[in-house]
């Protein structure tokens, strides 16, 4: 099974209002990153949380970590419509030989309605 | 500067056909990485590639994929013989490094194919 699981699978509010996104994981990380999909097609790094912290800011977004819950959320704020994408979370294992290999989640669809 | 590429944008070929999807990374990188998504579904790692050390091959899905780097740079990912179900988009993404990680990856545009 995919190591991140997501929650909502969909996501759809009014311009303005906060988005919320939650992500589950299974194993022990070196870091969480959250990344953004336009279009089915390449995806973009929002931001990166290493194991070792609980919180980080991007502009309007937020990443929290818990690693004793293996949960991490993203809030973006006072969202726009062209925050419309698929967001997925993406674990990099720790133990063994870690080649930065990443596992990803199911993803997110967040619908900003002008 | 540049970002990663890949060839073609879009595919589409008969069931039975062999491909060839190519990837540039962004100069420098030493870790790439291959992907596949299915519609409406999360990435699916296929292999990974850092440097001159030995590819982890072990989320390739069959036999009928296999990769190749060349020089550190140029990456070719072939499926022989296609069937239906290897209809997706491919996305190649580059890093810095792999090992230890904590490096982004940069993804490159994908390639979508579709086998009929």
């Amino acid at each position: 099974s995919q190591q991140g699981e997501e929650d909502p699978q969909a996501l759809s509010i009014q311009e303005g209002e906060n988005a919320t996104m939650n992500c589950s994981y299974k194993t022990s990380i070196n870091n969480l990153q959250w990344y953004r999909q336009n279009s089915g097609r390449g995806l973009v790094h929002l931001i990166l949380i290493r194991s070792n912290e609980r919180e980080k800011h991007s502009g309007r977004l937020r990443v929290t970590l818990d690693t004793s819950k293996k949960s991490s959320s993203l809030l973006i704020t006072a969202s726009r419509a062209a925050d419309t994408a698929s967001y997925f979370c993406a674990t990099e294992t720790s133990g063994g030989t870690s080649y930065g290999k990443l596992t990803f989640g199911q993803g997110t669809i967040l619908t900003v309605h002008p | 500067g540049a970002g990663v590429s890949q060839s073609p944008s879009n595919k589409v070929t008969e069931k039975g056909k062999d491909v060839e999807l190519r990837c540039d990374p962004i100069s420098g990188h030493t870790a790439l990485y291959w992907y596949r998504q299915s519609l409406g579904q999360g990435l699916e790692f296929l292999i990974y590639f850092q440097g001159n050390s030995a590819p982890d091959k072990s989320g390739l899905p069959s036999d009928r994929f296999s990769a190749e780097r060349t020089g550190g740079s140029v990456s070719t990912l072939t499926i022989q013989r296609t069937q239906q179900e290897d209809s997706a988009v491919y996305l190649c993404a580059s890093s810095l490094q792999g090992l230890a990680g904590r490096m982004t990856q940069y993804f490159g545009p994908g390639t979508r194919l579709l086998v009929l």
